[in-house]
């Protein structure tokens, strides 16, 4: 089962603008991790935050982190052609004293950045 | 190429037909995961191997799937008597042992189509 939600669904913008996209989850988390997806292939790790953190920067990349309201945040700046994707939140399970294992994701929010 | 790989990228088969897929992960990792994803949907955990011990089973496991580690490091998952509904994205992952924090890296996975 998916662990939360991620809104919007899909996201349009132009080139340069920036793009945020919001994820909900369910249970106590480790931390929690953001995925890129590119039509039809992998996923791509982007960023790590810990559920001591509050705000994490990577590049035009820009987490944020409510634990007391289960929800993350993931702002992408100035935004690219090649950033046309599916980004989802991960939350890792707490499990084995406190170990991470599987990752719980979310439904993903498909991102259009035209040109 | 050092990341995780996957074989094959694509299969097609008939229903009732057995199929095997195979994962490579990143050399030094030890654990290992597959997850499987619907079309439209994030990925859901199926299972893990800690080396080449198989530590946890999702209940989307059914006993037609098995998976194996045999020498903690390339595994393989196989499903028996393939039915329509197992049509999927399998995505494998891995990460290093050490440490409650790790991301995990996932291969291009392998799209089945089951007719």
């Amino acid at each position: 089962s998916q662990q939360g939600e991620e809104d919007p669904q899909a996201l349009s913008i132009q080139e340069g603008e920036n793009a945020t996209m919001n994820c909900s989850y369910k249970t106590s988390i480790n931390n929690l991790q953001w995925y890129r997806q590119n039509s039809g292939r992998g996923l791509v790790h982007l960023i790590l935050i810990r559920s001591n953190e509050r705000e994490k920067h990577s590049g035009r990349l820009r987490v944020t982190l409510d634990t007391s309201k289960k929800s993350s945040s993931l702002l992408i700046t100035a935004s690219r052609a090649a950033d046309t994707a599916s980004y989802f939140c991960a939350t890792a399970d707490m499990n084995y004293g406190g170990a991470t294992n599987k990752l719980i994701f979310g439904t993903g929010t498909l991102l259009a950045v035209q040109p | 190429d050092t990341g995780v790989s996957q074989n094959p990228r694509h299969k097609i088969t008939k229903r009732g037909q057995n199929v095997t897929f195979r994962c490579d992960p990143i050399s030094e990792h030890n654990r290992l995961y597959w997850y499987r994803q619907t079309l439209g949907q994030g990925p859901e955990f199926l299972t893990y191997f800690q080396n080449e011990a198989q530590l946890e089973k999702s209940r989307l496991l059914s006993d037609r799937f098995s998976a194996e580690r045999p020498k903690g490091s390339f595994s393989t998952l196989e499903i028996q008597r393939t039915e329509q509904g197992d049509s999927a994205m399998y995505l494998c992952a891995s990460r290093e042992t050490s440490g409650s924090i790790g991301t995990q890296y996932f291969g291009p996975g392998t799209r089945l189509t089951v007719l």
